[in-house]
């Protein structure tokens, strides 16, 4: 079946501290992999995509996020973290469709 | 540039009531999307449209759920009649045509609590 994990349900970092954020993928073929971030109360913005070729990808806000197909995982980065990046962050999944599959989310504390 | 916009932002109902939830999608864009999140499911897709056609709706819980796009810049999704379980977020959200590998656009959400 097809499935995406986030292993972690909260994380709490340092503002300036290095970020990474954990998504793992259950698919036979080539995924097609996103995250996006949801501030409260708001909807959910993209922050980068993996389709094809290279396996580290640049996003908005710093972000950037690197394909294993031999973890099956595509983590999300940053060098450091700012206050404004506390938020809930979600990964997903497609096999090239319109029907995305998400994660649970991981919402990302960040400490002053 | 407007992004999608959804009504309302919250709405708390008793249950055995209908509830309406309303998108406008983002001019242009020929997919629509509703989704709802909950703490125990995550974020689920419900249906999607495309030119105002339903195309899958298998994600719709039971038959209590209707959706509909009478035209390219509104969609309603309604509950009939609404329980206690429905309780969540529903998000709507649009891309544009030509291909799956658009970016999907996401309103704000509507804070759905069924009493």
């Amino acid at each position: 079946a097809q499935s995406v994990t986030q292993p972690d349900i909260h994380i709490t970092v340092s503002e300036g501290a290095s970020l990474e954020l954990r998504c793992n993928y259950s698919y036979g073929a080539t995924p097609y992999l996103f995250w996006y971030v949801q501030s409260p109360g708001q909807g959910l913005q993209l922050l980068l995509k993996y389709f094809s070729g290279d396996t580290l990808v640049q996003g908005i806000k710093g972000f950037e996020a690197e394909f294993k197909r031999s973890q099956s995982s595509f983590n999300l980065r940053k060098p450091s973290v700012h206050w404004s990046d506390a938020a809930e962050y979600f990964c997903a999944f497609t096999s090239g469709t319109y029907k995305y599959i998400f994660g649970t989310g991981t919402r990302l504390k960040v400490l002053a | 540039d407007a992004g999608v916009i959804q009504s309302p932002r919250h709405e708390v109902t008793e249950m055995g009531q209908e509830v309406t939830l309303r998108c406008k999608p983002i001019s242009g864009h020929d997919y629509l999307f509703w989704y709802r999140q909950t703490m125990m499911r995550g974020l689920e897709l419900l249906i999607y449209f495309n030119n105002n056609v339903p195309i899958d709706d298998s994600g719709m819980p039971e038959d209590r759920f209707s959706a509909k796009m009478p035209n390219a810049s509104f969609s309603t999704l309604k509950i009939q009649p609404s329980e206690p379980r429905d309780s969540a977020v529903y998000f709507c959200a649009s891309s544009l045509a030509g291909s799956w590998e658009q970016p999907q656009h996401f309103g704000d959400g509507t804070r759905l609590s069924i009493l």
